[in-house]
């Protein structure tokens, strides 16, 4: 079946340095989305890729979708304590597109 | 509007027992679908229910059964409790089945 895997599993920065997760999966997808579970909460939605190359920017995250469609990455700019949490790509299990499949999440710890 | 809302928050059973967890969606929205998070891992893709219709099941046994009613609510229903379902139970909802997902609180299952 499907996979998704991310990279690297842990990650501890100083604040102020940045930070950069990858997704790869073993199939094509139509999209792929980025959510962020902070420490005993739920996952939030951050943002949807579709197009291949696609490069979208919140403030200071930037996500890109692969010309292949088949990884992502995540990069914050200058980490803030509050970037601290758990960081998931997901991508469709099936042509319909409506259930997904969650990476094994990144988890980021930020250092004042 | 109110978010996401799942019952029970916690949850303490035995096993062999039966537990029902139940999700109210976000006001409009008639998709849901349901989650098993372990601790340290990305959510795991349980069911999907799209205008009361079953639209998608992950690979769980069949003591994993859901429904959803005519308002949208949905329970999901494990038979035969085993230690290994101990878990955080996450509900989603959206209004178009393919695009972002808005998580609940979840549901903290322990199984002893």
């Amino acid at each position: 079946g499907q996979q998704v895997m991310q990279i690297p599993q842990y990650q501890h920065v100083q604040e102020g340095e940045d930070f950069t997760t990858y997704c790869n999966s073993s199939t094509t997808l139509s999209n792929i989305q980025w959510y962020k579970q902070r420490p005993g909460g739920h996952p939030v939605f951050l943002i949807q890729l579709v197009k291949s190359g696609e490069v979208k920017k919140q403030k200071r995250l930037t996500f890109q979708f692969g010309e292949a469609k088949k990884n992502s990455s995540l990069h914050i700019t200058a980490t803030q304590t509050t970037d601290v949490g758990t960081y998931f790509c997901a991508g469709p299990r099936d042509n319909y597109g409506q259930n997904f499949v969650f990476g094994p999440g990144t988890r980021l710890s930020v250092l004042p | 509007d109110a978010g996401v809302t799942q019952s029970p928050t916690h949850l303490i059973k035995t096993r062999g027992q039966h537990v029902t967890l139940r999700c109210s969606p976000i006001s409009g929205h008639k998709s849901v679908s349901w989650y098993q998070q372990v601790l340290g891992q990305g959510p795991q893709f349980i069911f999907q229910y799209y205008e009361k219709e079953e639209r998608g099941r992950g690979n769980f046994p069949d003591r994993f059964s859901a429904r959803q009613f005519p308002n949208y609510s949905s329970e999901l229903n494990v038979n035969a409790l085993l230690l290994g379902d101990s878990a955080l139970y996450l509900c989603a909802s959206n209004d178009r089945g393919w695009y972002e997902q808005y998580f609940g609180p979840g549901t903290r299952l322990t199984v002893t």
